[in-house]
């Protein structure tokens, strides 16, 4: 079973800085792109971030244009979101996601999710 | 960017019902690369559907997806205790990528 555990959320005061982590196990976790996807409190999904197998393909949505930066380690088979300049608008639950790949078409989709770590904007 | 609509806001139904969930974009989603996820309270979201109309690996067959363009629907055959969630439509052919804001199925 795929799995992907979420770590480093919690209370940050208003322009602090967190990284979040991500573990993968149990598939191939360079033969996939990757994302992250946040949850304010009682509202939807926003796609926040993406980074491709091999780091050519990196896409943020505006939001966080900036101040987040995300990255990986095939190696380590984690993937990174460095948050700076936090907001009160940011605080949300961070969902790590994998999004597989194909040749022909476009798969922007998010085929397995961790649970979530909270990250708490606040002063 | 474009803008998922999805409707009804909340579907009260009983088990063994059926039900059928709209999303409607803003603009025609490319390829009709459109996504549907559930989510229980507490939980992650599961992925159901992608390419509008593909079920994802163990999706039970009860759950279809059909539409393009701009309408897509997520239909649920007949419903089961289980199913009752939110659910979200996700299009995924233009960035950046967009969620609608959700429908929530529950207990009539």
């Amino acid at each position: 079973e795929v799995q992907l555990v979420e770590s480093g959320g919690g209370l940050v005061q208003p322009g602090g800085s967190l990284r979040l982590s991500c573990t993968a196990s149990n598939f191939t976790f360079s033969s996939y792109s990757m994302a992250w996807v946040r949850q304010a409190p009682g509202k939807g999904l926003e796609w926040i971030a993406y980074i491709s197998r091999s780091t050519v393909n990196i896409f943020y949505a505006d939001s966080i244009k900036g101040r987040f930066t995300i990255s990986r380690d095939n190696a380590g088979n984690s993937v990174y979101l460095q948050m700076n300049s936090l907001r009160v608008e940011d605080t949300a639950v961070y969902y790590c996601a994998r999004s597989p790949v194909n040749s022909y078409w476009l798969t922007y989709y998010f085929d397995s999710w961790g649970e979530g770590t909270l990250v708490t904007v606040s002063s | 960017e474009i803008v998922l609509t999805q409707s009804p806001g909340t579907l009260s139904l009983s088990p063994g019902e059926r039900a059928t969930l709209s999303c409607r974009a803003s603009q025609s989603v490319i390829g009709s690369y459109l996504a549907w996820y559930q989510q229980k309270t507490g939980q992650a979201p599961r992925l159901l559907i992608y390419g509008s109309s593909s079920r994802a690996t163990g999706i039970p067959d009860r759950f279809s997806g059909s539409g393009s363009g701009t309408a897509f629907t997520l239909t649920i055959s007949r419903v089961e205790a289980e199913d009752f969630a939110v659910y979200y439509c996700q299009q995924y052919g233009s960035s950046p990528w967009t969620f609608g804001q959700g429908t929530k199925v529950e207990i009539k």
